[in-house]
């Protein structure tokens, strides 16, 4: 079976600091695609950022990296010099194979 | 209007109801989806279309049917839901499937809640 985990519901990050939420999946898939989305307080849900399997480099989109271990099957997202407009729900989201799973979110608070 | 829109934004309907979620996508892209988000689970997806055709029903109820009379339309029409049906209904779209090219773009939602 496919999964996407996310073990933190809830994290917390001081403005300007950098915080790392974690997402780790299984998959027998060797070709896929992983996805961070973002859904802030009754707004839509917005990609943050995505990575192709096939590629050994991280995704790097302005304040938010990505660390992608493919043989740990981990792919963590960075957010560097939080501000208070990244508060939200963080989905991680693998799709492999016309097959598509979401993780359960991360909640992350900003503190100003 | 650009990106994916979806009404009613907010809808509550008995259970002997028959109502119809609507959504259209302005970015002209080939598959459509349509998932549904509860509190502490994640996102299941129900249905996927592409190029109007259904591809995917995960074991959705009878009681939930989709539409999809062109690629830039969607729709799920229900009928005599339970309570449990409550939820956020997030409908996506992407310009194609299985491929890079298959991040997807969701709309703001509907939020259904089943009286």
């Amino acid at each position: 079976a496919q999964t996407v985990t996310q073990s933190q519901p809830e994290m917390s990050v001081q403005e300007a600091e950098t915080v790392t939420l974690s997402c780790t999946y299984d998959t027998s898939e060797s070709d896929y695609y992983l996805f961070w989305y973002k859904q802030p307080p009754s707004r839509q849900m917005i990609l943050v950022i995505r990575q192709e399997a096939y590629k050994q480099q991280n995704a790097t989109e302005n304040r938010f990296s990505v660390n992608f271990q493919k043989a740990a099957k981990s792919f963590s997202l960075k957010i560097s010099d939080s501000q208070l407009g990244d508060a939200a729900m963080y989905f991680c989201a693998f799709i492999g194979g016309n097959q598509f799973y979401f993780g359960t979110g991360t909640s992350l608070t900003v503190i100003p | 209007e650009t990106g994916v829109t979806q009404t009613p934004r907010h809808l509550v309907m008995g259970m002997t109801n028959k109502k119809s979620l609507k959504c259209e996508q302005h970015l002209g892209h080939n598959a459509m989806y349509w998932y549904k988000q509860s509190a502490k689970k994640p996102l299941e997806l129900m249905f996927v279309y592409n190029f109007k055709e259904q591809t995917e029903n995960n074991s959705v109820p009878s009681r939930f049917s989709p539409e999809c009379p062109n690629s830039s339309h969607l729709f799920l029409h229900l009928h005599t839901l339970q309570p449990e049906d409550s939820a956020l209904y997030l409908c996506a779209s992407s310009q194609l499937l299985g491929t890079s090219d298959s991040e997807q773009y969701f709309g703001p939602g509907t939020r259904l809640t089943v009286t």
